[in-house]
């Protein structure tokens, strides 16, 4: 199946840093790529979609200008957070899905970011 | 808005036996469904997708879906202690991954 690296796996930062993560899709090419959050025992949230190449559509409620998404290349997709603030602190997944309109969602292993 | 209910738990099955999962989504226009199995601190794994009405099967796990009662479920058997984990499900309107609704998971204990 599909493979979807994320890096890093967790990092640590402090408030009014910016912190980068990036996401790979491994083994296909991935025009789309999507970006979740997760807090503690919630359900995944969509915070926005990753188009390669044109700019990233945002769910409501989602700063763009304080979750930066660039999606360069058919197999990596960053997203930003800028000047971070402890509640900023969470879960943040990014996937993608295989090549084919039926190819189902694949997730990367996540990254907990933690702003102290 | 569109949702996608389950169960929180936790849901508690006896080694062995068969753990049944289920899942209601709101919108009708629903295409394709997905089980997504996620252990604590980890991100979710795919299970098993399901577009048509009926069941479907794969090594223990048996996805079963029926769009008039807008009812998705995932059948364990032979539960095994590895299989304790929360389990996500996700509907969405196309055969894609575009537009899919989470629900927030059901943990799920399997006792040895």
């Amino acid at each position: 199946g599909a493979v979807v690296s994320q890096h890093p796996s967790r990092v640590i930062c402090k408030s009014g840093t910016s912190v980068k993560i990036e996401c790979r899709s491994l083994d296909f090419q991935a025009t789309t790529m999507f970006w979740y959050r997760q807090f503690p025992k919630k359900s995944l949230m969509l915070m926005a979609t990753s188009n390669e190449g044109s700019k990233a559509t945002y769910e409501q409620g989602v700063e763009k200008d304080k979750f930066l998404i660039n999606h360069a290349s058919l197999t990596l997709s960053t997203l930003t957070v800028t000047s971070a603030h402890p509640e900023d602190s969470s879960f943040y997944i990014c996937s993608a899905s295989g090549q084919g309109n039926n190819s189902p969602l694949h997730f990367g292993n996540g990254t907990r970011l933690t702003v102290t | 808005q569109k949702e996608v209910e389950q169960n929180s738990g936790p849901l508690s099955v006896p080694e062995g036996a068969i753990a049944s999962l289920n899942c209601t989504y709101s919108d009708r226009g629903s295409q394709s469904f997905f089980w997504y199995r996620q252990y604590s601190g980890k991100s979710p794994e795919l299970i098993m997708f399901i577009y048509s009405n009926g069941d479907k099967e794969d090594g223990r796990f048996t996805a079963q879906l029926n769009k008039a009662s807008q009812y998705v479920s995932l059948l364990i058997r032979d539960s095994q202690p590895s299989d304790s984990a929360t389990y996500l499900c996700a509907a969405g309107p196309g055969g894609g991954a575009d537009g899919l609704t989470f629900g927030k998971g059901t943990h799920l204990i399997i006792q040895p």
